[in-house]
């Protein structure tokens, strides 16, 4: 089973709608998670932390559920900027920093 | 607003040489890591150094690999004897603790 494992996509929704990305990791042990876009060709750029009690930021909703190991983004009133592809990151070090990151969802938002 | 920079953007290379990737990480960050990306791949973890000593590394950072941190500001990775599938993106990022500002990359073309 691949460590994190994401939505195939892509996702081709209309400006303002709402959109939700899925992401499941196998390590029961991660500690931390993350969502992380990444435009073509560019570097990845953090969206958010998740933490246990979910988190929102403006539009982005992030969920995290320990048991399921499963991890999730909203995000409403979807804009033409948000086109990106959308990498679900995740810390499974024992003794540092180690970050596996998703295959990522790419996601088109239409005019 | 304090980012993370790389040079060189783009770097080719001969099959079998060694190449030098450099970075500066934001100047008040404690974490250091590289990440490769192969064009229409995932990013892959390689290293993570922090009070410089590897704190992490991935089963691609073999002994082709190393990192140094020369001075209080640069942070390289060395690759040596390159082969054609070295071919990728390398980022570097830097942290604070979890949290990861990602550089431009640099480009390696090995021929």
């Amino acid at each position: 089973r691949k460590e994190v494992e994401q939505d195939p996509g892509p996702f081709n929704v209309p400006e303002g709608a709402t959109v939700a990305f899925n992401c499941t990791y196998s390590n029961s042990a991660s500690q931390s998670f993350f969502w992380y876009r990444q435009d073509c060709r560019k570097e990845p750029k953090l969206l958010m932390s998740v933490y246990s009690s979910g988190n929102e930021d403006g539009r982005f909703t992030a969920q995290l559920n320990r048991a399921s190991q499963y991890i999730s983004l909203l995000i409403r009133d979807s804009k033409l900027s948000d086109s990106a592809t959308y990498l679900c990151v995740v810390n499974i070090g024992n003794y540092g920093q180690n970050f596996v990151f998703g295959p990522g969802t790419r996601l088109s938002v239409l005019p | 607003e304090p980012e993370v920079t790389q040079t060189p953007s783009h770097q080719v290379t001969q099959m079998g040489q060694e190449v030098i990737l450099r970075c500066v990480p934001i100047s008040n960050h404690l974490y250091f890591y590289w990440y490769r990306q192969i064009l229409g791949q995932k990013v892959e973890f390689l290293v993570s150094f922090y009070n410089n000593e590897i704190s992490e590394k991935s089963e691609i950072f073999d002994d082709q690999f190393s990192v140094e941190r020369p001075d209080g500001s640069n942070f390289t990775l060395k690759i040596r004897s390159t082969k054609l599938e070295d071919s990728a993106m390398y980022f570097c990022a830097s942290s604070v603790r979890n949290e990861q500002f990602f550089g431009p990359g640099t480009r390696l073309t090995v021929l």
